[in-house]
């Protein structure tokens, strides 16, 4: 079973609308949580990275939060731009994984005009 | 301009073949990465180095091979060993080690058997 799992698969918007991106994750404890935004065929880009103790942290029109109780985090954006359609992934690191990060799947985001 | 490049943008490989992987960076970053990422998964580790002449193995080493005679470069070698090569693969560096760092990734190589 994957250690961070994300929800929708993928998800279609209009431009202008707002949307939540959600990521639950086992991995306990953790040292911090990271969103990343992937462009079609190109590398991720980070756009938060939250620890432990951080409730939210907006770069932007997106703003993530962190619920380390129930091990969930969202990801909102608002007022999309036709320029968010990307897929949006959620990274997990922990000291019980080692040195290494673990990746969600990630979010398939479609904004249409 | 400092960045993380990766070369070549798309590669095709014959069954059999070995193919090697670009990964450079001007950073100065001490910890490079490469990750195999599939549709519908998430990136999944292959190798790491945290320092020169130094690499570790990922979840996912089997049929690939790597070098770090280079602070600058980390080369990925897709052995003819790797029986589904075909793949989108990511070179990402960081400071140190990605725990607690923020990691900078590549463009991505897309990598075709054909």
């Amino acid at each position: 079973k994957n250690q961070v799992e994300q929800s929708p698969q993928s998800l279609i918007i209009l431009e202008g609308k707002n949307c939540t991106l959600q990521c639950n994750y086992t991995v306990s404890p953790f040292s911090n949580l990271r969103w990343y935004k992937q462009d079609t065929g190109r590398g991720p880009v980070s756009l938060t990275i939250m620890t432990f103790s951080e409730n939210t942290k907006s770069n932007g029109r997106y703003t993530a939060t962190l619920d380390a109780d129930t091990k969930q985090s969202s990801l909102h954006i608002t007022a999309s731009q036709l320029s968010d359609s990307a897929s949006y992934i959620c990274v997990v690191s922990a000291e019980e994984y080692g040195n290494k990060l673990v990746f969600g799947a990630g979010t398939i985001l479609r904004v249409k005009s | 301009d400092g960045g993380i490049t990766q070369s070549p943008k798309y590669l095709f490989r014959k069954e059999g073949q070995n193919v090697t992987l670009s990964c450079e960076q001007n950073l100065n970053h001490d910890a490079m990465y490469w990750y195999r990422q599939d549709p519908g998964q998430g990136l999944r580790l292959i190798y790491y180095s945290q320092i020169v002449n130094d690499f570790q193995k990922g979840d996912i080493a089997e049929g690939y091979s790597v070098s770090r005679e280079k602070k600058e470069s980390f080369p990925l070698t897709v052995t003819s060993a790797q029986k589904n090569p075909t793949a989108f693969y990511l070179c990402a560096s960081s400071t140190r080690g990605q725990l607690n760092t923020e990691a900078f990734f590549g463009q991505g190589t897309r990598l075709t058997v054909v």
